[in-house]
């Protein structure tokens, strides 16, 4: 039973190049939770979804990002015209249906994202 | 003000040693969650708590609702113990991170 797969691990964009982290939660979890982990700071939640719905995404920047959870295939985090301050690691984390944040999380390993 | 806490932000420790790490908060919450993020970067659920107290093996998790205050602890430290420790509650259907406790066991 694979656990939540993350990629890319790495990603280099130069900025204003568009980036986008994809998310497969562990098989049978129809939640997904991306945070945010800028350099030395702590995680920040950026967006809750369920499968072809955003439940909460209060923490998502309100230009350049957007994510995705579509009926087919993985959560996306897209991120346009990136900028040097969008360098940091993002987390995907998934939970099981009807539990949302106070079920089990499961993380990805993260990705890695660094802007030129 | 941060509406987690956590004490200490650094810890070194002597394999073997009892180990708390602490967490406070200041907003009624509905769950909390301890996380570990190791020295690679990922990050591993460990327990999550609404109530009581939780044992995994030489973890131990401990909260109290009334005084806002979670407790982890870790029996017979050892050096693969050396990582992050990062506190997050849920309250508002929102997730709010301490900034973690990064700690080091030495062998």
């Amino acid at each position: 039973n694979a656990g939540v797969m993350q990629n890319p691990r790495h990603l280099v964009r130069r900025r204003g190049q568009e980036a986008r982290l994809r998310c497969s939660p562990m098989k049978g979890h129809s939640h997904v939770y991306w945070y945010r982990q800028l350099p030395e700071e702590g995680l920040k939640f950026m967006v809750y979804l369920q499968k072809e719905n955003i439940i909460d995404e209060s923490g998502m920047p309100k230009e350049r990002f957007s994510a995705e959870f579509p009926k087919e295939g993985p959560s996306i985090l897209r991120i346009q015209q990136v900028v040097r301050g969008d360098s940091a690691a993002y987390f995907c984390a998934s939970s099981l249906p009807g539990q949302g944040f106070t079920g089990e999380l499961f993380f990805g390993e993260g990705s890695r994202l660094t802007v030129l | 003000k941060n509406e987690v806490e956590q004490s200490p932000q650094n810890l070194t420790a002597q394999e073997g040693e009892f180990i708390t790490i602490n967490c406070s908060y200041s907003v009624g919450i509905s769950a909390l969650h301890w996380l570990q993020q190791h020295p690679g970067g990922g990050i591993v659920s460990l327990f999550m708590l609404s109530s009581g107290k939780k044992k995994h093996g030489r973890l131990i998790a401990t909260i109290n609702i009334q005084e806002k205050h979670s407790s982890l602890h870790i029996t017979a430290s050892h050096p693969r113990d050396s990582a992050v420790y990062i506190c997050a509650v849920i309250f508002n259907n929102d997730m709010r991170f301490g900034a973690g406790t990064r700690l080091t066991v030495k062998p």
